[in-house]
């Protein structure tokens, strides 16, 4: 039973528009909500936040919103850029655990 | 310099054989975890450990085991190896009082192909 979903498996955009990764989730106890991007042969790093009273975050060409009662959050990346390309990650933090819970990643390509 | 590392980055084994994944961190955080990626299924969460005296399973522990030998180092065991155990293990770490959120940090990955 996957709690925090990425349903597209991969997303493609011309360098300098707008890239929207969406991501869906289904437990109410998520307190926080995190962005990470993977490049081949790294470990994911962390990208951006929103904790779940809020709506939207955003930290220079990243933006996360957050809509609650439609369990959804989405990344907004403006403009893309050709080094953006990765597989991104969205996640769930339990606030009863702590724990993360990541979805199943999108891989996106910014083409030149 | 990497602040979590992980060895092998790379291993072939057969069925049947015990292999050892190894993590070290120098981020002085108490929080660690094993993570396996496998492709459309994302990551998903084997073992995590609070602090060197805590050990818990996470979401698919069968067939793993851990040990955290000190704040800086925890392993994952795979007691005997079977195909369906091929996939990129990623060991991260977390220091509660640096975040909120719990924001994680990953070590490379180790790539482990079981024939």
């Amino acid at each position: 039973d996957q709690q925090v979903k990425q349903n597209s498996p991969s997303l493609s955009v011309q360098e300098g528009r707008i890239s929207i990764l969406n991501c869906d989730y289904t437990n109410s106890m998520f307190d926080y909500f995190l962005w990470y991007k993977k490049y081949p042969a790294e470990g994911p790093t962390f990208l951006i936040s929103i904790s779940s009273i809020k709506d939207k975050n955003e930290d220079g060409r990243f933006t996360v919103f957050l809509n609650k009662s439609a369990k959804h959050l989405s990344l907004h990346i403006v403009p893309s850029q050709p080094g953006d390309s990765a597989v991104y990650f969205c996640a769930a933090r339990s606030s009863n655990t702590g724990k993360l819970i990541f979805g199943q990643g999108t891989t996106l390509q910014v083409k030149p | 310099d990497a602040d979590v590392t992980q060895t092998p980055r790379n291993r072939i084994t057969k069925t049947g054989k015990r292999i050892m994944l190894e993590c070290s961190q120098t981020k002085g955080h108490d929080r660690m975890y094993w993570y396996r990626q496998d492709p459309g299924l994302g990551l998903r969460l084997i073992y995590y450990s609070f602090d060197v005296k805590d050990i818990n399973k996470g979401e698919i522990s069968d067939g793993y085991s851990v040990s955290r030998q000190a704040q800086a180092k925890f392993s994952l065991s795979l007691e005997s190896a079977i195909p369906n155990q091929t996939a990129l293990y990623f060991c991260a770490t977390s220091d509660v009082t640096q975040s909120s959120y719990n924001e994680q940090f990953f070590g490379p990955g180790t790539r482990l192909t079981v024939l």
